[in-house]
């Protein structure tokens, strides 16, 4: 089955402490993308991916770091530096180049910071 | 710079009530707008998109969006709506010179049985 596959679904954090989101996708999409979901906020951009090994940043990306060294993989590490990193991370990709296209989502990583 | 307005926050209606939830993007050239459900527990998924052509466009479960360039508006609606249709909605664009998706804030519509 093609998809994205977001891990783990819920994450708990220690106050100082980095943490990273897997994202992996088989749909042999070049673009990938994260977002942060928060109540009323809608979903916010933090970072985003055209091709291997180049990222750019999103609307949100302070306290946040990305890695694109593999077509499949696009993790996401929430650091220390994030000051309210409590929220719901969203996971997206698709076809790189053609604008008409949707992108397909993850079920989504829950983050909480205690 | 470059956005998405979706005005309603909440929206409650009754089953079998007619449903238009707004959406509004900004100027930035020719774009593409889609709208998208999250369903409680569910991941996102589409529900239409328009990208050119007819600028009414049909999708899934009965919704319906329409494209009025002139007001740089894609209003999504449905004629008598379900309890199942409870979810968020979110109304997103790319625009041809970028390859980023900018979505609004989400509409929560609440369908009373």
């Amino acid at each position: 089955d093609g998809g994205i596959t977001q891990s783990p679904k819920y994450l708990f954090r220690k106050e100082g402490q980095n943490v990273t989101l897997s994202c992996e996708q088989n749909l042999n999409h070049d673009a990938m993308y994260w977002y942060r979901q928060d109540p009323g906020q809608g979903l916010r951009l933090i970072y985003y991916s055209q091709i291997v090994n180049d990222f750019q940043k999103g609307d949100i990306a302070e306290g946040y770091s990305v890695s694109r060294e593999k077509k499949e993989s696009f993790p996401l590490t929430v650091t220390s530096a994030q000051k309210n990193p409590t929220a719901f991370y969203l996971c997206a990709s698709r076809v790189q180049g053609a604008r008409e296209t949707e992108a397909f989502f993850g079920q989504g990583t829950r983050l909480t910071v205690v | 710079a470059q956005s998405v307005s979706q005005h309603n926050h909440h929206v409650i209606l009754s089953e079998a009530a007619s449903l238009e939830l707004g959406c509004n993007y900004s100027y930035g050239g020719t774009v593409n707008l889609f709208w998208y459900v999250q369903y409680p527990g569910q991941h996102l998924q589409l529900l239409l998109k328009y990208f050119s052509g007819d600028p009414l466009v049909k999708g899934i479960k009965g919704f319906e969006a329409e494209f009025i360039k002139s007001k740089f508006s894609f209003n999504l609606r449905k004629p008598s709506v379900q309890w199942s249709d409870t979810a968020e909605y979110f109304c997103a664009v790319t625009y041809s010179s970028a390859s980023k998706i900018i979505f609004g804030s989400g509409t929560r519509l609440s369908i009373r049985p």
